[in-house]
C-alpha cells in the first residue's frame, strides 16, 4: 500500500496564477484533510471532506477551494495564488472517528513569488 | 475554542538524556489526546494516542505519555535519547463530541540531540 500520495512535491508559482495540488488514498477512508504547516504554528486545517461527497471549511480556508473527486482523491486548488499561501501543504486521510488516527501524506512545498 | 501549548519550542538533550516534551490542552471535557513526529523533509506520522482507559499511554521508538486530568496536560516522554529522536513532535487533540475526525495542533517542539 503506498498509503496517502501528493502530487507535486515542490512548487513555484508567480503571484495570480493557478494550481491543483493531487492528493490520493489507497487506505478506503472516509475521511481526508488538507493542511497547511507554517513555521512556529503547526499545522492548520485548510478543508476536510468527512465522507465522500461531502466538503466543510477548517480553520484557514480563504483562497483555496477543494473537490472530493471520489472515495479515493481530494484536490485543493488555489485559484489565484498570493505570497502569504507559500507553505508546506499536507493531505492526510482517516476513518471517521475522533479516536481515528490520521495519516499523512509526504507534503507539497510551494512557494509564491 | 480548544486549543493546545507545547512549552518549548525548541528542546536539546545528550543521547542517552530524558526526554520531555510538553504539551497542555484547555477544554472543561477532556478530548481525545494525540503525539505526532515529523522527521526532516517528510509527513507526519502517529507515535501514541489517548482515548479512554489507562492513562498511561506507550508509544512507538520507546515513547510514552500520561494523560492528567487535574493537569490539563499530556506529556510526551521517552528514557533514554537517540540521535535517530531528533524531530519535530506535535501535540493534537480532537473533541468527544462533533461526530467526526478533526485535529487541532500545537505549534509543535523541534528535538535536538547531540553526543
Amino acid at each position: 500500500n503506498a498509503g496517502v500520495t501528493q502530487t507535486p512535491k515542490f512548487q513555484v508559482l508567480k503571484t495570480g496564477q493557478s494550481m491543483t495540488l493531487q492528493c490520493a488514498q489507497d487506505m478506503n477512508h472516509n475521511s481526508m484533510y488538507w493542511y497547511r504547516q507554517d513555521p512556529g504554528m503547526g499545522l492548520r486545517l485548510i478543508y476536510y471532506s468527512a465522507s465522500e461527497g461531502t466538503t466543510d471549511k477548517g480553520e484557514v480556508p480563504n483562497g483555496y477551494n477543494v473537490s472530493r473527486l471520489n472515495k479515493r482523491e481530494f484536490s485543493l486548488r488555489l485559484e489565484s495564488a498570493a505570497p502569504s499561501q507559500t507553505s508546506v501543504y499536507f493531505c492526510a486521510s482517516s476513518e471517521a472517528h475522533g479516536t481515528d488516527t490520521q495519516y499523512f501524506g509526504p507534503g507539497t512545498r510551494l512557494t509564491v513569488l | 475554542a480548544q486549543s493546545v501549548t507545547q512549552l518549548g519550542s525548541h528542546v536539546s538533550v545528550s543521547e542517552g538524556a530524558l526526554v520531555l516534551l510538553r504539551c497542555n490542552y484547555s477544554s472543561s471535557v477532556p478530548p481525545y489526546l494525540f503525539w505526532y513526529v515529523q522527521y526532516p523533509n517528510q509527513g507526519l506520522q502517529l507515535l501514541l494516542k489517548y482515548t479512554t482507559g489507562a492513562t498511561l499511554v506507550k508509544g512507538i521508538n520507546g515513547f510514552e505519555a500520561e494523560f492528567k486530568k487535574s493537569e490539563t496536560s499530556f506529556h510526551l516522554t521517552k528514557p533514554s535519547a537517540h540521535m535517530s529522536d531528533a524531530a519535530e513532535y506535535f501535540c493534537a487533540v480532537s473533541p468527544r463530541s462533533g461526530g467526526y475526525n478533526k485535529l487541532i495542533f500545537g505549534a509543535g517542539t523541534r528535538l535536538a540531540v547531540h553526543p
